[in-house]
């Protein structure tokens, strides 16, 4: 069972334009919410991340929004840039009660045009 | 500072071979984890630690084991490889676990199994 679904599986944007992933999720007790950008060859690395106290979050071009009824997340790439294609990941995890797991969507290919 | 180091980064098996995957980190951190990536499914945690002689089964543990004997290493051992264990496996440590909002991912290993 997929906890964590992703959309779309690629996006093509072209420079200046603003990029657009959602996300959604099942479990009701997660409670940390993290992007992770990974560009090809390298390992994943965390962009930004947000807890659902809060319904925005911003950190340069790059914002989650946060729909905690709707159970649905998105990541907003302002002026997006070549340099800002790679695969982008969502994830969700409870981080109370001792749970290490975070789950990941499948992935979202960004490509860039200059 | 290395951060966390994967060795080998590609590797060939026969099927019903067995092999290490190594992984160091040198930020003294406490939770290691493994996780694989296949094409269009994300990333899936295989086994976890949250510290030094303590492991824990992820999502998809069959087929592999775990040790923790420092804090700085936590190798995945695969016994009798199988196709299905066609993967880029990736190797990330946390200082304090999920709660810290950041996982260090290494840059991999791919393994083909033929």
């Amino acid at each position: 069972q997929q906890q964590v679904k992703q959309s779309p599986q690629s996006l093509i944007v072209q420079k200046g334009g603003i990029s657009i992933i959602n996300c959604a999720y099942e479990n009701t007790a997660f409670d940390y919410f993290p992007w992770y950008q990974q560009f090809p060859g390298k390992g994943p690395a965390l962009l930004i991340a947000i807890r659902p106290d809060v319904s925005e979050k911003k950190e340069g071009r790059f914002t989650i929004s946060f729909n905690k009824s709707a159970k649905q997340f998105s990541l907003h790439i302002m002026d997006s840039q070549p340099g800002d294609s790679a695969t982008y990941f969502c994830a969700a995890s409870r981080t109370q009660g001792g749970s290490e797991k975070l789950v990941f969507g499948k992935g979202t290919k960004l490509t860039v045009n200059p | 500072n290395a951060g966390v180091t994967q060795t080998p980064k590609f590797r060939i098996l026969k099927i019903g071979q067995s092999m290490t995957l190594q992984c160091a980190q040198d930020m003294n951190h406490n939770y290691m984890y493994w996780y694989r990536q296949d094409p269009g499914m994300g990333l899936k945690l295989i086994y976890y630690s949250v510290g030094a002689g303590i492991t824990d089964k992820g999502e998809v543990p069959n087929g592999y084991n775990v040790s923790r004997s420092t804090t700085e290493d936590f190798p995945l051992r695969l016994e009798l490889a199988a196709p299905s264990q066609t993967s880029v496996y990736f190797c990330a440590s946390s200082l304090l676990g999920l709660n810290t909002g950041e996982l260090f991912f290494g840059e991999g290993s791919r393994l083909t199994v033929l």
